[in-house]
């Protein structure tokens, strides 16, 4: 079982709504990613948990706050968006790098809309 | 930090033509991996690469770890209609506890019937 799974698969919200996006795994994987994905470019990263605690946090605003509840579940709460914002999410999960192993694998990721 | 050059950007070809895909950076990666993204989909995991030198098939697909472990090519036989998309080679630098993956900008792939 290689599947990440990603919740909800679209959101639209308001630039004063708090949401969260939500992550799951199932392969035993430590280390997990949130990224943002804009049209046409690759995806960027956002933040790295490793062993639930977080890792990197790519300069991100704190506007995106993430969270890790388990070694399964990863969440991204978003508050006071702006509408640049809008985007693809996508989260993914791989074995730690000192595996030899770091294939991540993404979930389908979530269209966020910020009107 | 690491740069990733991947082409070609974009390429149009006839269904059962074969495609091939680069990517070549100016630093040493220890991990390389393909990618397929369909419009408004996740990143699927298409090949990885884990030594200089490797070449791994799946399916119609061929991927090689280039001998410098500084490039990687994707080559794709056959083509069919539902290769379209767009493909995306990252790579890992080496580097305790480092994390991040690396991404070519893509190759966008369409197939005419």
């Amino acid at each position: 079982d290689t599947e990440v799974t990603q919740t909800p698969k679209h959101l639209v919200m308001g630039m004063t709504n708090k949401k969260s996006l939500k992550c799951e795994q199932h392969m035993g994987h430590r280390a997990m990613y949130w990224y943002k994905q804009k049209a046409k470019k690759p995806p960027e990263l956002m933040f790295v948990y490793s062993y639930e605690k977080l890792s990197i946090n790519e300069s991100v605003p704190s506007r995106f706050s993430p969270e890790c509840p388990n070694s399964s579940l990863l969440n991204l709460h978003l508050h006071a968006l702006q509408p640049e914002d809008s985007a693809l999410y996508l989260c993914a999960s791989s074995q730690l790098p000192t595996s030899g192993q770091e294939t991540q694998y993404f979930g389908p990721g979530t269209r966020l809309l910020v009107l | 930090g690491q740069q990733l050059n991947q082409s070609p950007q974009s390429m149009f070809i006839q269904e059962g033509e074969d495609v091939s895909m680069n990517c070549t950076s100016s630093s040493i990666f220890n991990t390389w991996l393909w990618y397929k993204q369909d419009p408004g989909e996740g990143p699927v995991l298409l090949i990885a690469l884990y030594k200089a030198g490797e070449l791994t098939s799946n399916g119609r697909l061929t991927a090689q770890f280039g001998i410098t472990r500084k490039d990687s090519f994707l080559n794709i036989s056959a083509s069919i209609p539902s290769d379209v998309g767009i493909y995306f080679c990252a790579g890992r630098y080496s580097g305790a506890g480092s994390y991040q993956l690396t991404f070519g900008k893509g190759t966008k792939l369409s197939v005419i019937p």
